[in-house]
């Protein structure tokens, strides 16, 4: 069954502390990765994306992303959080090659401390 | 932010009366979803349609049901709400490449 993992439910930083939100994924096949995030109140919006290419994968507001696949990891970081970064942060997995449905991950809640 | 808007955003019902959710999108985007986001469990899909008058379940569909008469709107109907069905309601579009965009979700309470 396809599944996706985050491990860390809770993670509290400090302001200019280094991020790195574990995401490991089951999948057969090709599969494409997600990270979205979820403010206070919110709805979830796109942080970046993983299809093909470069592993690296480099998001909006610093984020980026390393697709590795012979640990099925698609781990988030940014090296210097900010307050505004208190979200909630979901993995996501689909297949590639036309529709199949995303998985998402239960979620990690990211409190900053100023 | 994608042309995507719910109504209601907030709904209080009692539990044995019919709700029904709508979702509208100006994006023409062939995919539509409903999921449901509860503490605990992310994302959990509803149902989901791939084009007008197609739809298929999710991994949550009990004691719900869809419909799409028109490419840009995707209704979630609760026949008889329970609840255990008291949560937070996103609708997300997207086309082929599976990228979804979500709307402003709907926080449904039933008493």
């Amino acid at each position: 069954a396809q599944s996706v993992s985050q491990h860390n439910h809770h993670v509290i930083l400090s302001e200019a502390a280094s991020l790195e939100l574990g995401c490991n994924y089951s999948y057969g096949g090709t599969v494409n990765l997600f990270w979205y995030v979820q403010y206070p109140g919110q709805h979830l919006q796109l942080l970046l994306k993983y299809f093909s290419g470069d592993p690296l994968v480099k998001g909006i507001k610093g984020f980026e992303a390393e697709f590795i696949k012979s640990k099925f990891s698609f781990n988030l970081r940014k090296p210097s959080v900010q307050w505004s970064d208190t979200a909630e942060y979901f993995c996501a997995a689909a297949g590639s090659g036309g529709y199949q449905k995303v998985t998402f991950g239960t979620g990690t809640k990211l409190q900053v401390i100023p | 932010d994608a042309g995507i808007t719910q109504s209601p955003r907030h709904k209080v019902t009692e539990t044995g009366t019919p709700v029904t959710l709508r979702c509208h999108q100006t994006e023409n985007h062939r995919y539509m979803y409903w999921y449901r986001q509860d503490p605990g469990h992310g994302l959990r899909l509803i149902h989901y349609s791939y084009g007008v008058k197609d739809t298929d379940k999710g991994e949550v569909s009990d004691g719900y049901s869809v419909s799409r008469s028109k490419t840009e709107d995707f209704l979630l109907t609760l026949e008889s709400a329970t609840s255990s069905q008291t949560s937070v309601y996103f609708c997300a579009i997207s086309e082929i490449e599976e990228t979804q965009y979500f709307g402003p979700g709907t926080r449904l309470l039933v008493l």
